[in-house]
């Protein structure tokens, strides 16, 4: 069974850091492209990036509402994917969600997020 | 990049089909065929409807079907349930390597 459990979400001051963490497991985490993805209260949701699987150069794209400021990596041999957020301000407030891409090192990436974690709330605040 | 359009809300009686549509530009929609929907619940994750534009996830009903045409792609569920009541999102890849969402479209099943 495929299972995705972020971890890491609080209550943080603007200007401060946090990192998110997602752990997998139930399948072979390093054929597939894992997102970060966030909802803010009663908004929509929105994507906030993605790190490539090392078979396609295990690089890594971001929105422009996020990029410089956060930063998204991954452990293949622990199965994790890490979302680093810095400069962290009121409006990135939201539940984080971790995804894993339908598509695997044959198909490629797909951008068809299929499976996901329950979600972690970060809430940035003074 | 500008979110994807979709109507803000659908609404359609137990039986029926309704379509709801998510308009792009030649940028993301109309460009590729990267184009997913997905269904949420209150307070749930979301869950994968539709992907390749018109490619379904196995465990997903053939009730729910989705297509493209040029900027436009349409998510068509036939035989509306009373659980298919949810918010629905679509989305595209673009040609930034981004992903951008629609603003979503709450589904009210009368």
């Amino acid at each position: 069974e495929v299972q995705l459990v972020e971890s890491g979400g609080g209550l943080v001051q603007p200007g401060r850091s946090l990192r998110l963490s997602c752990a997998t497991s139930g399948f072979t985490f390093g054929d597939h492209a894992m997102g970060w993805f966030r909802q803010a209260p009663g908004k929509g949701l929105e994507w906030v990036g993605f790190i490539r699987s090392k078979a396609y150069g295990g690089t890594t794209e971001y929105a422009a509402s996020v990029k410089g400021r956060f930063t998204i990596s991954r452990d293949d041999s622990k199965s994790f994917a890490y979302l680093q957020m810095n400069s962290l301000k009121t409006e990135d407030t939201a539940v984080y969600y971790c995804s894993r891409d339908r598509g695997d090192i044959v198909t490629g990436y797909l951008a068809a997020y299929e499976f996901w974690g329950q979600g972690t709330l970060v809430t940035i605040s003074s | 990049q500008s979110a994807l359009t979709q109507p803000a809300s659908v609404s359609g009686s137990p039986g029926q089909s309704i379509t709801i549509s998510c308009t792009g530009t030649s940028s993301d929609v109309g460009g590729y065929n990267y184009v997913s929907w997905y269904q949420q619940h209150p307070g749930e994750a979301p869950k994968l409807m539709s992907y390749y534009a018109s490619r379904r996830p196995s465990g997903v009903s053939d009730r729910f079907s989705g297509s493209k045409s040029g900027n436009t792609a349409s998510l068509t569920i036939s035989g509306l349930q009373p659980e298919d009541e949810a918010d629905y999102y679509c989305s595209s890849y673009t040609s930034s390597s981004t992903v951008i969402f629609g603003g979503g479209t709450k589904l009210t099943v009368l």
